[in-house]
């Protein structure tokens, strides 16, 4: 168990919706960090937050967006689903200059 | 972001070791060479990490050359929970422009298939 968890574990929801991905890091994690991983892609960076301020942008569509709140908890939305959008997506945390912790995944089925 | 060249796959037999190569040699001054890995169905897990100098922990040893243009990972002795997919990663923990703070970001990485 890393520490970071992510709901819900599976998703699914038709083309056009929109559904919001969260996680909780670790306990003391500032560093959140969003990644996609399609069968054709590998693990995609999106986007990284610390302390509550977007830090990193990767590949992110602008149908895509996160917030991480005051808690420290993230959340990615995901917008007019495309079925290209189905994908594992994963969190991960950590402290500053330290390793990151991935969560087990949620898994997005658009149909 | 610096880039790093690993072989596709590699196979081994259970409890012999293993070397995973990976090349970067546009590696820069403030880069850590990290390695994670990928069981199957499950988000990737650090394995170790180094500057300069070689590192061991409990899971693995990280040899690095000494113009830092490549590194080994070694694996002791495989077992069948070690085949999984291996991420050599270059992080820049100066955040150069204030753009890749932390950041990682993964290759195509090394298929490590492990026979009983």
């Amino acid at each position: 168990d890393s520490g970071v968890t992510q709901t819900p574990k599976h998703l699914i929801t038709a083309t056009g919706q929109r559904v919001t991905l969260r996680c909780s890091p670790r306990s003391g994690d500032l560093s959140v960090y969003w990644y996609q991983q399609s069968l054709d892609q590998g693990l995609q960076f999106l986007i990284q937050y610390y302390n509550g301020e977007e830090r990193a942008k990767g590949n992110i569509l602008e149908r895509f967006s996160a917030q991480q709140f005051p808690d420290l908890h993230s959340e990615l939305n995901l917008s007019s689903l495309e079925l290209g959008d189905s994908a594992l997506y994963f969190c991960a945390s950590s402290v500053p200059r330290g390793e990151a912790f991935f969560g087990q995944g949620t898994r997005l089925t658009v149909v | 972001d610096a880039k790093t060249t690993q072989p596709n796959s590699m196979e081994s037999n259970e409890e012999e070791p293993v070397h995973l190569p990976c090349n970067h040699s546009t590696i820069s001054g403030t880069d850590y060479i990290h390695w994670y890995r990928q069981l199957p169905s499950q988000g990737p897990e650090y394995v170790i990490h180094g500057l300069t100098s070689n590192v061991n922990n409990r899971m693995a040893s990280l040899a690095i050359a000494e113009d830092r243009k490549s590194s080994t990972l070694i694996l002791h002795r495989a077992t069948l929970r070690d085949a999984a997919v291996y991420y050599c990663i270059l992080r820049d923990f100066l955040g150069a422009g204030g753009t890749s703070y932390g950041k990682l970001t993964f290759g195509q990485g090394t298929i490590l298939t492990v026979h009983p």
